[in-house]
């Protein structure tokens, strides 16, 4: 079964740093590209970041990029999010999803979320 | 960037209705659209990639039609539990991103 656990949320001042993981088990982890997409409460989906499954392709929301930093380590199965100079509008669930299909293409699985709450 | 929006905001419908949501991207994406539900305090769920193809473990009563500009996720009989948040998804316009659609809540009428 495939199965993706974030962990790492919390409360966070404005201007602090916070590194988000995402565990998974049940797949061949380095085989497949993953994703973090974060949802502000109460509003939609936004993604965030993108990893190609050996880690030498990344790409960024504009509304992170030069703050948040995403890695994996394929030999632990896991998958991070280092966010940098959070802002109150970086508040949100934060989801690991992995990549499907082929290339950059859809999401079919998703951890169950962590929360970020970026406060003073 | 391609901006998704999805019609309408909110749909209230009755338990074995057909529920039909839509989703229109700025320009084309050919058949690189997905759809996901999203149920209160859950992650989404993938339902439907290549704008038509059901994924796994997904009821035949939905089904997904479209390509290029205008998709439409169908609902064929709604049950209790399919009362929720769908979200559009394309992955066409790559690099450098993703962009979901708002969102349309189906609601018990």
């Amino acid at each position: 079964e495939v199965q993706l656990v974030e962990s790492g949320g919390g409360l966070v001042q404005p201007g602090g740093s916070l590194r988000l993981s995402c565990a998974a088990s049940g797949f061949t982890f380095s085989s497949y590209e993953m994703n973090w997409v974060r949802q502000a409460p109460g509003k939609g989906l936004e993604w965030v970041s993108y990893i190609s499954s050996s880690g030498s392709t990344i790409y960024y929301a504009d509304s992170v990029k030069g703050r948040f930093t995403i890695s994996r380590d394929n030999a632990k199965n896991s998958l991070y999010l280092q966010m940098n100079s959070l802002r109150a509008e970086d508040t949100a669930v934060y989801y690991c999803a992995r990549v499907g299909g082929e290339l950059l293409s859809y999401f079919d699985y998703w951890g169950q979320g962590t929360l970020v709450t970026v406060s003073s | 960037e391609i901006v998704m929006t999805q019609s309408p905001a909110t749909l209230s419908v009755s338990p074995g209705e057909r529920a039909t949501l839509s989703c229109r991207a700025s320009q084309s994406v050919s058949s690189n659209l997905a759809w996901y539900q999203q149920k209160p305090g859950q992650a989404p769920r993938l339902l439907i990639y290549g704008a038509s193809t059901r994924a796994t473990g997904i009821p035949a009563r939905f089904s997904g039609s479209g390509s290029g500009t205008e998709f439409t996720l169908t609902i064929s009989s709604l049950q209790s539990e399919d009362f929720a948040v769908y979200y559009c998804q394309q992955y066409n316009n790559w690099p450098p991103s993703y962009s979901f659609g708002q969102g349309t809540k189906l609601e018990i009428k």
